[in-house]
């Protein structure tokens, strides 16, 4: 079965750094990879999407890598705010029309002033 | 915006009774989804549909069952709840190849 494990439970970092945090799978690869931002109470929101022929994609301070030969996603926010604490999920889709993901248990961020 | 809205933010019912979950999309998305997220767990997968009338078992669908009769609207049935369905429940959609919209959860508690 697939297995996706991000690297820690919880991340705190100071405002102003930059957060990285690690997605990683086993078993299959997928088509895609995909990054989830969910706030307490609230349903995970969508961030960015990265297919297995890209390396890297950006949206304003978000920067995702994908490297299929490590097995390995990393997410990056730059210049990080303490209204970016929250919790983040990746997915792994393996491209079926049934459009199922395979959801990692998620790191919580806490961006401290 | 693609909305997803479930007909519930807070729910409570007792042991045994029939309970329904009601999910709808406005933007004609094929593919639809149940979770359940409970503290520890992540997000677990009850069933989900890519058509309407079709529907598939995802990992914990054991006490469960589903219904999708139009494309914008799929229904989660807990048959007869009990305590340990006591959870948020998350509906979501999404088209063939793009990320889930989330509906705002419902949080169920059985008493």
């Amino acid at each position: 079965s697939q297995k996706i494990e991000q690297n820690s439970e919880a991340l705190n970092i100071q405002e102003g750094k930059t957060a990285t945090l690690t997605c990683n799978y086993t078993n299959y690869s997928p088509a895609y990879l995909q990054w989830y931002r969910q706030d307490p109470g609230r349903g995970p929101v969508f961030l960015l999407l990265i297919r297995e022929n890209e390396k890297e994609k950006r949206k304003e301070r978000l920067k995702v890598t994908f490297d299929t030969t490590l097995k390995q996603s990393l997410f990056h926010i730059t210049a990080s705010q303490p209204a970016d604490s929250a919790t983040y999920l990746c997915a792994l889709d393996r491209g079926s029309t049934l459009g199922r993901l395979y959801f990692g248990r998620g790191t919580q961020l806490t961006v401290w002033p | 915006d693609v909305k997803v809205t479930q007909s519930s933010r807070y729910l409570v019912k007792r042991t045994g009774e029939k309970v329904f979950l009601e999910c709808v999309q406005d933007m004609d998305h094929e593919n639809m989804f149940w979770y359940r997220q409970d503290p520890g767990l992540g997000l677990r997968l009850i069933y989900f549909s890519y058509d309407v009338k079709m529907k598939e078992k995802g990992d914990i669908p054991e006490g469960y069952s589903v219904s999708r009769e139009k494309k914008e609207r799929f229904s989660l049935i807990l048959e007869s709840a009990s305590t340990n369905q006591t959870s948020m429940y998350l509906c979501a959609s999404r088209p063939r190849t793009d990320g889930y919209t989330f509906g705002s959860g419902t949080r169920l508690t059985v008493v």
